[in-house]
This record gives C-alpha cells, structure tokens and sequence, in this order.
C-alpha cells in the first residue's frame, strides 16, 4: 500500500484481556518496527524484524508482549493479561533497510489501546 | 546506550517569531539524526535527517537543524514560525547500524497566530 496501515485505530479492553495489533507496512519494505507512545512521552522501542525474524526484541517489557511476522510482510503485536499501564499508542514503522543511512522510517497512525 | 534529551518540552511563540529546539544525544559512535514532526491528529513524519557530510542540513517547510559533533547536538531552527507548525517535535538518533531508533521526549510548539 501507500503508507504503513494499522488497525485497530482504536481498541478498548479490560484488564487482563488478550489483545491483537496489527500493522501492514509499505509493500517491499524489508525492515518492520513497533514502538510504544505514552501519553507526554516520546516513541519507544518495542521490537523490530528483518524479514520474518524478529532481529532486535529487547524493549519488549516483558513476557506478556510478542510479536510475529510469518511471512515478512504483515505483523502482529500481541499483548496477553493486559494490564492498565499498557494503555498507550503502539505505533508501527517499516523502512526499505536497516544499516548504515538506510533507516528513514515511515509510520503508521497507530493503535490507541486503553486498558480499563 | 544511546540516549536524547529535548529540554523545552512546551514552547509558545507568535506568529514570525524565530524557533530554535535544542537536541542532545548521548552516544559515543557514529550517529545518525533525525527530526519527525507530529501534526495534530496525523501521524510522524520524517522532517530532515543527518546521515554524514555537510552539518547544516535543510529539510521541509523551512526547517533546518545543524549537527555540532562537540557538543552532541543537533538543534531545530527556523527563522519565522507559521500558525500551521503547531506540531510535537521529536529528536531522535539511531547507530551507524540504523536499525534502532531512540527518540527523545518530544517537544509541544504552539503558534499563536
């Protein structure tokens, strides 16, 4: 597509509720990012994948969060038990290439998600 | 680690008013640097970038931001502000592997028209 798409724009849950994200990113971008926004905050890193693995994970903030991305295109972020402190934006950006002066990110509108 | 520091987190200017936002980042290698504008109600969007060359570097609707190695800065400017900049500005730096982004904490510009 022409831009990164998200969806749900918008998701309310209860807490302990398992929830699904998605994000479809540009067509033949390689390179697929999460991040997290709370409110006043700048983005912050969740994950990201070259192709179908998962090349970087270590701002998941725990085990109730994982990503996929079966077939290097499309992912999804999942979030079980969820708690009131996850309610956030979950922003998703997806690049041509990661390396040197290849990683200009694109991004999605993101996912509101609020916990109740 | 890398990590970004943006110190005015509200500023309210007029109208042709001068805008500067200060950028500071913490990381002792190559860096990559960018600056993403977040319009109300729209999504990030890629401002300007320094990937190496000439510090000074232009980017969209007016906006420049000068890289000063020594001082581990790379500060947003632009001469006369316009209603339409009310925006939340972001700071951010990956490595010269670029496939991390941090960013800092934003700032809030309004413009008083």
């Amino acid at each position: 597509g022409a831009g990164v798409s998200q969806t749900p724009s918008n998701k309310v849950t209860e807490k302990g509720k398992y929830v699904e994200l998605r994000c479809d990113p540009i067509s033949g971008h390689t390179a697929l990012y999460w991040y997290r926004q709370s409110l006043g905050q700048g983005p912050e890193f969740l994950i990201y994948f070259q192709g179908t693995g998962a090349a970087d994970d270590s701002g998941l903030p725990n085990d109730r969060f994982f990503a996929v991305r079966p077939e290097g295109s499309v992912s999804t972020l999942k979030i079980q038990r969820t708690e009131r402190g996850d309610s956030a934006v979950y922003l998703c950006a997806s690049s041509l290439s990661t390396g040197a002066g290849a990683n200009v990110l694109t991004f999605g509108a993101g996912s509101r998600l609020t916990v109740l | 680690a890398q990590s970004v520091s943006q110190h005015n987190h509200h500023v309210i200017l007029s109208e042709a008013a001068s805008l500067e936002l200060g950028c500071n980042y913490s990381y002792g290698g190559t860096v990559n640097l960018f600056w993403y504008v977040q319009y109300p109600g729209q999504h990030l969007q890629l401002l300007l970038k320094y990937f190496s060359g000439d510090p000074l570097v232009k980017g969209i609707k007016g906006f420049e931001a000068e890289f000063i190695k020594s001082k581990f800065s790379f500060n947003l400017r632009k001469p006369s502000v316009q209603w339409s900049d009310t925006a939340e500005y972001f700071c951010a730096v990956s490595n010269n592997a670029g496939n991390m982004l941090t960013f800092g904490g934003g700032t809030r510009l309004m413009v008083k028209p």
